[in-house]
């Protein structure tokens, strides 16, 4: 199969703090990892797309210097929310692609709980 | 740009009934077309997808074929299961430059299944 785990699955902060999320592909390489927000049942946002070892490409109204993305390797990205707010609280989710398809593979998601 | 448009859920049917999700889509472009769906507490998981017009993708009972004249792709299943209580999601592939791989969603249809 094509496994994609997220780590932690609920994080409850203090706004103010940063968070970090991360996503692992945990049995296949992964050369795009997009990472998603999704609102109390409303779809998936997509927020923004990172590749291994170049910068993310963040969606139009993302702001980037809020939602930092990693790439460090071609199994894990990590997506750290700087300075949370409670707007920000939302279930984060990530996917990632195998090389040479375009089908996406998606963790479990992070629900996260800014106080 | 592209979008993705799903019947309006909640959906409740008896166990054996049979089955219509609709999904509609706007593109430029060749998009890849794909049903996802997420059971509760879980991620999405990939449900089946067509790459091209006229194709049909299937998996675990449930049917979508790839309609260009109609811009549609339905989701069918001709005897539901309990089981099958989930989010389903139509989503579609972005193709060509830098929006390859990038997935638009539909809102999404919750299907509660009764005994």
């Amino acid at each position: 199969g094509a496994v994609v785990s997220q780590h932690p699955s609920w994080v409850i902060c203090k706004s103010g703090t940063s968070v970090k999320i991360e996503c692992r592909s945990l049995d296949f390489q992964a050369t795009t990892m997009f990472w998603y927000r999704q609102f109390p049942k409303q779809s998936l946002m997509l927020m923004a797309t990172s590749n291994e070892g170049s910068k993310a490409t963040y969606e139009q109204g993302v702001e980037k210097d809020k939602f930092l993305i990693n790439h460090a390797s071609l199994t894990l990205s990590t997506l750290t929310v700087t300075s949370a707010h409670p707007e920000d609280s939302s279930f984060y989710i990530c996917s990632a692609t195998r090389v040479g398809t375009d089908t996406q593979y998606f963790g479990p998601g992070t629900r996260l709980t800014v106080l | 740009g592209n979008s993705v448009t799903q019947m309006e859920g909640p959906v409740t049917l008896s166990e054996e009934a049979f089955l219509t999700i609709n999904c509609t889509y706007t593109a430029t472009g060749y998009p890849s077309l794909f049903w996802y769906v997420q059971y509760p507490g879980e991620g999405l998981q990939l449900l089946l997808k067509a790459t091209k017009a006229d194709d049909k993708g299937s998996n675990k009972g449930f049917e979508a074929t790839y309609r260009k004249e109609t811009t549609s792709f339905h989701l069918e299943k001709g005897s539901v299961q309990v089981s099958d209580s989930a989010v389903y999601f139509c989503a579609l592939s972005r193709s060509g430059g830098t929006s390859y791989g990038k997935l638009t969603f539909g809102q999404g249809t919750i299907l509660t299944v009764h005994p």
